[in-house]
This record gives C-alpha cells, sequence and structure tokens, in this order.
C-alpha cells in the first residue's frame, strides 16, 4: 500500500498549456515537500508546505496543501519543456524520525 | 558551498560481492539519511544517521546491510553479498539539525550482475 498516492502518473502536454499534479494520502502529515528530479541525478527541493491550507508560489508553480494537510497540489502555468522532468511529493509525520515518505511521482513532458 | 556528495555515481558488482557507497554531506551538516529508489517504485526510506550514533534504521533490510557515520569522514552503506534484487538507486540526504530540510545527492547507481 503505498502511502502517498501521485496521479497522473505520467503527463504529456503541450508547451505553454497549464497542468496540476495531485498528491494524496489518508494520513496527516506535519510538513509536505515537492521535489523534482531529473534522470540520473537526485531529486532537488522545490517547497515545503507545514500550514493547512497553505499556498506558495515560485514563478510559474503554485503549491497547495489540503486543509486537513492529507493532500497537496502542484499546478503549472504555461508549462515550458525546461519543466519537464520527475515531480514528488514527500511527507513528513510527527514522531517520524524526520523520514520522508515518497509517492512514486509523476512524469512530466512537456513538449515544444 | 558545495553539495552532497555520492561516490562512485555508479557500481557494478557480481553476485556475493560487497558494495560500498560513500555519501559526504553539506558543509555544517551532521545528520545523514539514506534511500533507495527501486525501479518503478517511489524512494524507501533506509536509515538515519547522526555524526557516530545511528537514529533510525527501520527501514534497513535485517540482513546483508549496515550503515555508518564516523565522526570524520563520509557515511557509508555497506551491502554484503549483494543480490539481484539489491540493484537500485541509492541516494543519500543531509540536513544540518533534526527535522531541517533534506538536500539530496546525485545517487549511486548499484547494478548486481
Amino acid at each position: 500500500t503505498q502511502l502517498l498516492e501521485q496521479s497522473p502518473q505520467f503527463l504529456s502536454i503541450q508547451e505553454g498549456e497549464n497542468l496540476t499534479v495531485y498528491c494524496n494520502s489518508s494520513s496527516v502529515f506535519s510538513s509536505l515537500q515537492w521535489y523534482r528530479q531529473e534522470p540520473g541525478e537526485g531529486p532537488v527541493l522545490l517547497v515545503t508546505v507545514v500550514t493547512g491550507g497553505e499556498v506558495k508560489k515560485l514563478k510559474r508553480l503554485t503549491f497547495q496543501f489540503g486543509d486537513a494537510r492529507k493532500d497537496s497540489s502542484l499546478h503549472i502555468t504555461a508549462a515550458q519543456p525546461g519543466d519537464t522532468g520527475l515531480y514528488l511529493c514527500a511527507g513528513e509525520k510527527a514522531g517520524s524520525n524526520y523520514k520522508l515518505t515518497f509517492g512514486k511521482g509523476t512524469l512530466l513532458t512537456v513538449n515544444p | 558551498n558545495a553539495g552532497v556528495m555520492q561516490n562512485p555515481r555508479h557500481l557494478v558488482r557480481r553476485r556475493g560481492q560487497e558494495a560500498r557507497l560513500r555519501c559526504s554531506p553539506m558543509k555544517g551538516h551532521s545528520h545523514v539519511y539514506w534511500y533507495r529508489q527501486l525501479p518503478e517504485e517511489g524512494l524507501k526510506f533506509m536509515v538515519y544517521l547522526q555524526k557516530e550514533n545511528i537514529i533510525d534504521e527501520s527501514g534497513m533490510p535485517k540482513e546483508r546491510f549496515s550503515a555508518e557515520f564516523p565522526k570524520e569522514g563520509p557515511s557509508i552503506l555497506r551491502i554484503q553479498q549483494v543480490v539481484r534484487g539489491d540493484s537500485a538507486a541509492y541516494f543519500c540526504a543531509s540536513s544540518r539539525t533534526a527535522g531541517d530540510t533534506q538536500y539530496f545527492g546525485p545517487g549511486t547507481r548499484l547494478t548486481v550482475l
């Protein structure tokens, strides 16, 4: 059983389109991180959200943490080929010794 | 300011050999976490160490796997008598303090023939 479910698993869109990817769980997390991973590299942190209902913006990327701190979404506006990559969400549960639980990721391809 | 460093980046071993993976945390970071990424799977936590101490090894297989983070030098993840199922990408992350942001290294891709 995957603790964090990400959807969709694969997404292929044209440059300029908008998209949203989701990260859902039945568990409550004290914080949730979004990472982007490129082939052959390690995950690179994009954002951390800690408060239920929190919205953070990073240029064309908007991250939202659900009110109950069980889910999150990442919205990209006017996607560009440079946005191509594997987007991972990872949650930290209270009392878990700070270990991160990862979803399987959404593989995004933005075609020129 | 160098990031987390891992070596080797690629490691090939035959079944039954030993694999040693090294992780040098970011400067000033004393907390190290090891994760494993199997094909088609998400990253899975293995072990959390602070200098000279194992804090949480709940994700480590019971046999053949061990980890250390000595007072001096890098953290080492050691896999004895490797099997084909150990083939994966192994990532380490470091943080300055407990609960602080974890920064990941580029990973070591282990292939067991």
